[in-house]
């Protein structure tokens, strides 16, 4: 069965990059007709999609943060990266990945989730 | 970009409610609409996919409809393990996640 896990740096300062990972298990990241998603959530609040690569390496990213965002996919270790540059406090939040399915690209599997503090 | 609005943003129910929750579109998105269970500390949970397919493993008191820009989420009978926040996401262009809906015992 497919699993997803974040890890990465749980605190990062301010204007510095923020920099996670999401390893895939029990199947292969270059699987075709799949996405490979970030999305995260403020503490208290709603859940905000960041960006996504497809199986073919293109990337589509959120347009409120795609001057900030480079999503990448290291296929030899099965994984894929999110970094966020010039980080504030209104990045803190949890950071999800997730895999898009075929059926309407919904979000069919999560990883656990990885909490990122921004603060000096 | 395609905007999505949940109502209510709130809502008190009892075991064994009737519970409809609205999900409206800023543009059609056909039936690229899928809902999802999010419960404290947890990540979300797909429940429906494709504005009313139901996702594997989820109970079959949990239905959606609609079409366009209007869509629903119905539990038709509330079990306790349903209290939770449930948001709407479009998937027609890139993805946007509705603001959520918190639902609490009444």
């Amino acid at each position: 069965q497919l699993q997803l896990q974040e890890s990465g740096s749980g605190l990062v300062k301010p204007s510095q990059t923020l920099s996670l990972t999401c390893a895939v298990s029990g199947g292969s990241i270059s699987s075709g007709g799949y996405s490979w998603s970030w999305i995260r959530q403020p503490p208290g609040k709603g859940l905000e999609w960041i960006g996504y690569i497809y199986h073919s390496g293109s990337t589509y990213y959120n347009p409120s943060l795609k001057s900030r965002v480079t999503i990448s996919v290291d296929r030899s270790k099965n994984q894929f990266s999110l970094k966020l540059s010039s980080v504030t406090a209104a990045d803190t939040a949890v950071y999800y990945c997730a895999r898009g399915g075929m059926v309407a690209a919904a979000f069919d599997i999560w990883g656990q989730g990885t909490m990122v503090t921004v603060s000096s | 970009d395609i905007q999505m609005t949940q109502s209510p943003s709130s809502l008190s129910a009892s075991v064994g409610d009737r519970v409809t929750i609205t999900c409206r579109a800023s543009q059609s998105i056909s039936s690229y609409l899928n809902w999802y269970q999010q419960k404290p500390g947890k990540a979300p949970k797909l429940l429906i996919y494709a504005a009313s397919s139901l996702q594997s493993g989820v109970p079959s008191r949990f239905s959606g409809s609609g079409s366009g820009t209007d869509f629903t989420l119905t539990i038709s009978s509330l079990q306790p393990e349903d209290f939770a926040t449930y948001y709407c996401q479009q998937s027609y262009s890139l993805y946007t996640f509705g603001q959520g809906t918190k639902l609490e015992i009444k």
